[in-house]
């Protein structure tokens, strides 16, 4: 399973643009990326997953190179409720089937005002 | 779709008893599930995995005699805290997964607080 190297904390203000960048140097060829949010005292919440290139859904855009050794979250104009643990998580095929999924520490994202 | 519940939410028990938590799959069958303990301000830590049918694969450390995890059914995966110690007061999160599931990703459980006194 790849590693994956997020900065521990984060700061933003209400309305601006959050990008939380994840390394994954040794991601393999079947690897996708997963992020995922979690609040306190709940369990994780899916974001968004992506291979390559670009994805972007309803609440989150997600940049991986073309060398995909590195991927970014980006959170539009967040807002307090976004508040939260950040987890970034490389593995194979996470649509479905057995694979374990080994979090790192993540980033702690804080909004203020 | 793809909800997981998980029961209790919290728990508080006396030092020595045993306390159940139970991971359900609401409207999906789950093949495969993981269990999670997380300490505050840690990140989650694999304990188990549980596949229905089968013996759990236990990470290392986790002793498989004190975390007790059953995977009876599709939808049903329960974890017995065994002669619980004020050090397993912890939160424990359930995770399930399906072969072939129409949605990206794993969907996890809302977690067990548990106090052991």
């Amino acid at each position: 399973l790849a590693k994956t190297t997020q900065p521990i904390s984060m700061d933003s203000y209400e309305g601006q643009e959050v990008n939380i960048t994840c390394s994954h140097n040794n991601i393999a060829t079947n690897d996708y990326i997963t992020w995922y949010q979690q609040f306190p005292s709940q369990g994780p919440r899916f974001i968004i997953q992506g291979y390559k290139t670009k994805v972007t859904n309803e609440v989150a855009s997600l940049f991986i190179p073309a060398d995909r050794k590195s991927s970014t979250l980006s959170l539009p104009r967040v807002s307090l409720s976004d508040t939260a643990v950040y987890y970034c998580l490389v593995g194979e095929g996470f649509s479905g089937g057995y694979n374990k999924l080994i979090f790192g520490a993540g980033t702690r994202l804080a909004v203020h005002p | 779709g793809a909800v997981v519940s998980q029961h209790p939410s919290r728990v508080i028990c006396k030092s020595g008893t045993s306390v159940k938590i139970e991971c359900r799959s609401l409207d999906f069958q789950a093949t495969t599930m993981f269990w999670y303990r997380q300490f505050p301000k840690q990140s989650l830590m694999l304990m188990a995995t549980s596949n229905e049918g089968s013996k759990a694969t236990y990470e290392q450390g986790v002793e498989k005699d004190k975390f007790l995890i059953n995977h009876a059914s599709l939808t049903l995966s329960t974890l017995t805290v065994t002669s619980a110690h004020p050090e397993d007061s912890s939160f424990y999160i359930c995770s399930a997964s399906s072969e072939g599931a129409r949605f990206y990703g794993y969907t996890f459980g809302s977690g067990t607080r548990l106090t052991v006194v």
